[in-house]
């Protein structure tokens, strides 16, 4: 069956700390991979996105992610979050075929301290 | 700057009452979707479009219906709403190569009293 797991319902981090948001995905045929972010009352925002070539891939506000094929991840990272990063973080699966429709995880919330 | 538009922020219904959720993007993209977002439980698909008059059943659609006729409007329908339809509805759209990941709406939040 087709699912994406994070295993984080909430983290919380230090400003300025390093962060990981982890993703496992099963999927059948080559995924394509995706990070959404969602700060409080609104949509979701794409961070980033991988489907082939360098399995590190640099996205919007300072965010990467590493696509691991033989441990079925794509983890999220930052070197040194910021308050404005505590949002609801999404990881998403979908396929390169026409007349589907992306699979989400449950989310993690992120906290950040100061 | 290109946008995916929901008609409403906040709605509040009565139960049986049947409800109507719109969601425009101009954008010209092909594919449009229907999610309903509950806390602990994600992202859920209710339907999806990927062409005009086209739909098909995402992992939950009992209860709600959608409707197609442009291709710029995707509109979801509850016939007769329900206490546990109180929820986050966020619409999406994409190109038909889901490589470009979708553009999310604002969402709606329904509650059914």
């Amino acid at each position: 069956a087709q699912s994406v797991t994070q295993p984080d319902i909430h983290i919380t981090v230090s400003e300025g700390a390093s962060l990981e948001l982890r993703c496992n995905y099963s999927y059948g045929a080559t995924p394509y991979l995706f990070w959404y972010v969602q700060s409080p009352g609104q949509g979701l925002q794409l961070l980033l996105k991988y489907f082939s070539g360098d399995t590190l891939v640099q996205g919007i506000k300072g965010f990467e992610a590493e696509f691991k094929r033989s441990q079925s991840s794509f983890n999220l990272r930052k070197p040194s979050v910021h308050w404005s990063d505590a949002a609801e973080y999404f990881c998403a699966v979908g396929a390169a075929q026409a007349g589907t429709a992306l699979i989400f995880g449950k989310g993690t919330t992120l906290s950040v301290s100061s | 700057d290109v946008k995916v538009t929901q008609s409403s922020r906040y709605l509040v219904k009565r139960t049986g009452e049947k409800v109507f959720l719109e969601c425009v993007q101009d954008m010209d993209h092909e594919n449009m979707f229907w999610y309903r977002q509950d806390p602990g439980l994600g992202l859920r698909l209710i339907y999806f479009s990927y062409d005009v008059k086209m739909k098909e059943k995402g992992d939950i659609p009992e209860g709600y219906s959608v409707s197609r006729e442009k291709k710029e409007r995707f509109s979801l329908i509850l016939e007769s709403a329900s206490t546990n339809q109180t929820s986050m509805y966020l619409c999406a759209s994409s190109p038909p190569d889901s490589f470009y990941g979708y553009t999310f709406g604002s969402g709606t939040r329904l509650t059914v009293v």
